[in-house]
């Protein structure tokens, strides 16, 4: 079975700042995709940006790029120059390649841009 | 864009009560899923369907049952409503097109209360 960790609940982060989400995740799959979602306050959750596996280079879309040590098993989320729509739930997400579009999602950490 | 209806937003039921939460979505999406999301926990999976009238358990399905009679329309039934399934609700659709990305589309979400 594949699990997901977020360990951080809560951030915060000023307005322009840089800050990163932490996420693990644990499986025995060598094949498999990884996702970061965001949920911001009553509205619906839209997907930020996804890794593959076997890609060794590190996804970036915008503002927003991924760490990826697979070795390590880990998924952080880097937001550069962060802005106040950038507050919001952030899901990490794993799926096996072969499982369709089964995923499996972290607690999720409330990330707050102040101004 | 593709847009995932939930068709309650609110929902206040009592302990026993049988209740549907209805999911419809217009992008002739193929895999229909339901999350339930708690605060701590993320979201966790409790069906989701791969075709019209077929179904499969989650993570969680114990006290659901859902139904899929039409490609669009995915229904998640509470046969008799307890406290413990206070939570908020998610439907999402994906496409075999994205079968490489598995990326989900959410709804806004339907937050049930159960008295």
């Amino acid at each position: 079975a594949q699990t997901v960790t977020q360990s951080q609940p809560e951030m915060s982060v000023q307005e322009a700042e840089t800050v990163t989400l932490s996420c693990t995740y644990d499986t025995s799959e060598n094949n498999y995709y990884l996702f970061w979602y965001k949920q911001p306050p009553s509205r619906q959750m839209i997907l930020v940006i996804r890794q593959e596996a076997y890609k060794q280079q590190n996804a970036t879309e915008n503002r927003f790029s991924v760490n990826f040590q697979k070795a390590a098993k880990s998924f952080s989320l880097k937001i550069s120059d962060s802005q106040l729509g950038d507050t919001a739930m952030y899901f990490c997400a794993f799926r096996v390649r072969t499982s369709g579009s089964r995923l499996t999602f972290g607690e999720g950490t409330q990330l707050t841009v102040n101004p | 864009d593709v847009k995932v209806t939930q068709s309650s937003r609110y929902l206040v039921k009592r302990t026993g009560e049988k209740v549907f939460l209805e999911c419809v979505q217009d992008m002739d999406h193929e895999n229909m899923f339901w999350y339930r999301q708690d605060p701590g926990l993320g979201l966790r999976l409790i069906y989701f369907s791969y075709d019209v009238k077929m179904k499969e358990k989650g993570d969680i399905p114990e006290g659901y049952s859902v139904s899929r009679e039409k490609k669009e329309r995915f229904s998640l039934i509470l046969e008799s409503a307890s406290t413990n399934q206070t939570s908020m609700y998610l439907c999402a659709s994906s496409s075999y097109r994205n079968a490489n990305t598995g990326e989900l589309f959410f709804g806004e979400g339907s937050r049930l209360t159960v008295l």
